[in-house]
């Protein structure tokens, strides 16, 4: 069965630091790998996933992430958080099972505080 | 607009009602899901419907029912609605790009809160 696993269940970074969540996935064929972001009251958007290609891949609002197979992760990284990323960050896989779309597996989520 | 849109945002209700939240999308996509958010902010997939045929049906009681009445509408139905029924519910949808190459990259509605009281 496929999981995702999201070791950070809070982190709090000061502005202008760097920014890495953690997430370890296990999945059963090809992995496509997602991260979402949610704010406070609001619905999910998608910062950048992972299908196949470079694993070094950029998103919006100045993310990226590394798809590393040996080691069945995906983490999210950003060089110098901002106020404005304080949110609820979910990594998800998900992928083609053959009889049709697979719903994505989500972690729990790492909820991101920033400190002034 | 909106690329996938569900109404209402919020539905507070009694137990034992029958509720109804409903989703669509404009982006032309073939396959629409519903997921759960709980209180602790834990999303899991309840169903999906591909071209208006149910794909997927994870361990959902069965007072909740989907209804796809065409390709851009799937509603979700609760019958006898329960207190654990409260939670927040996330439409989304995907395009399968093509056998085998499919992206199931999904689009979010905005959620819709359902206390039930």
């Amino acid at each position: 069965a496929q999981s995702v696993t999201q070791p950070d269940i809070h982190i709090t970074v000061s502005e202008g630091a760097s920014l890495e969540l953690r997430c370890n996935y296990s999945y059963g064929a090809t992995p496509y790998l997602f991260w979402y972001v949610q704010s406070p009251g609001q619905g999910l958007q998608l910062l950048l996933k992972y299908f196949s290609g470079d694993t070094l891949v950029q998103g919006i609002k100045g993310f990226e992430a590394e798809f590393k197979r040996s080691q069945s992760s995906f983490n999210l990284r950003k060089p110098s958080v901002h106020w404005s990323d304080a949110a609820e960050y979910f990594c998800a896989v998900g992928g083609f099972s053959g009889g049709g779309a697979d719903g994505l597996t989500f972690g729990k989520g790492t909820h991101l505080i920033i400190q002034p | 607009d909106t690329a996938v849109s569900q109404t209402p945002k919020y539905l507070v209700t009694q137990m034992g009602n029958d509720k109804s939240i409903k989703c669509e999308q404009n982006l032309g996509h073939d396959t629409m899901y519903w997921y759960k958010q709980d209180s602790k902010k834990f999303l899991k997939i309840m169903f999906s419907y591909n071209n208006k045929e149910l794909i997927i049906n994870e361990t959902v009681p069965n007072r909740f029912s989907p209804k796809s009445p065409d390709k851009a509408h799937l509603n979700l139905h609760i019958n006898s609605l329960e207190l654990g029924d409260s939670a927040v519910y996330f439409c989304a949808s995907s395009q399968e790009v093509s056998r085998g190459g499919y992206s199931n990259e999904q689009f979010f509605g905005p959620g819709t809160r359902l206390t039930v009281l």
